[in-house]
């Protein structure tokens, strides 16, 4: 039973388009991140949620958009796709206090050509 | 700015050495640091962690040992085995903000038969 689920696995899209990235978890946490690995396995924090609210938002682009209708749910919407967007993008949740682990999704790699 | 700098980027092992992943941070604030294990296709999961409180924290073949003086931190992976190889993340946080952690770059490691 998957703890941290996100959808789709892989994602190809177009310069220009719009995708919306899913993410579920059953674990009962409070608190949800999406982290952005690119290609050199660099992971980065984009943003979090707590109870359903933002919390942390790194600079990121504003075309990035992040929705949490609930605290299962943290989906990630991305207008006008650029190339340089191309990375795996990981999903994840935890108790949300500092020493909580943080339970990660198994990603999603989108590319953009 | 790079908070948490880790060396080596890769790492070959033989089965049965020992592995050592070094970490450095740079902010004196950081008060919880965990190690990450990512294998290929898998988001990364908690391997184990450490507060500054100690100098040594061991679980099972995996040890951290931190020197809260020098800023450093680092994992050793005792009788390695090819299970082990993955990516490898060392991380920081300051447990009285807002839960974001700090990953390093991250460690390949490989252990060869």
């Amino acid at each position: 039973d998957t703890a941290v689920s996100q959808t789709p696995k892989y994602l190809v899209t177009q310069m220009g388009n719009d995708k919306s990235i899913k993410c579920e978890q059953n674990l009962g946490h409070d608190t949800m991140y999406w982290y952005k690995q690119d290609s050199k396995k660099f992971l980065k924090i984009m943003f979090s949620y707590n109870n359903k609210e933002l919390i942390i938002n790194e600079t990121v682009p504003n075309r990035f958009s992040p929705k949490s209708p609930d605290k299962a749910h943290l989906n990630l919407h991305i207008n006008s796709l650029e190339l340089g967007d191309s990375a795996v993008y990981f999903c994840a949740s935890s108790l949300g206090q500092g020493n909580s682990p943080l339970h990660f999704g198994n990603g999603t790699r989108l590319t953009v050509t | 700015q790079q908070q948490v700098k880790q060396s080596p980027q890769s790492l070959i092992v033989q089965k049965g050495g020992i592995s050592i992943i070094n970490c450095a941070y740079e902010n004196t604030a950081f008060d919880y640091f965990p190690w990450y294990q990512q294998f290929p296709g898998k988001g990364p999961a908690l391997l184990i962690a450490i507060r500054p409180d100690v100098s040594e924290k061991k679980e099972g073949r995996f040890t951290i040992s931190f020197n809260k003086s020098a800023k450093q931190f680092s994992l050793h992976i005792m009788d390695s085995q090819p299970g082990d190889s993955a990516t490898y993340f060392c991380a920081a946080t300051n447990t009285g903000t807002a839960s974001k952690l700090t990953f390093g770059t991250g460690t390949r490691l490989q252990v060869t038969l």
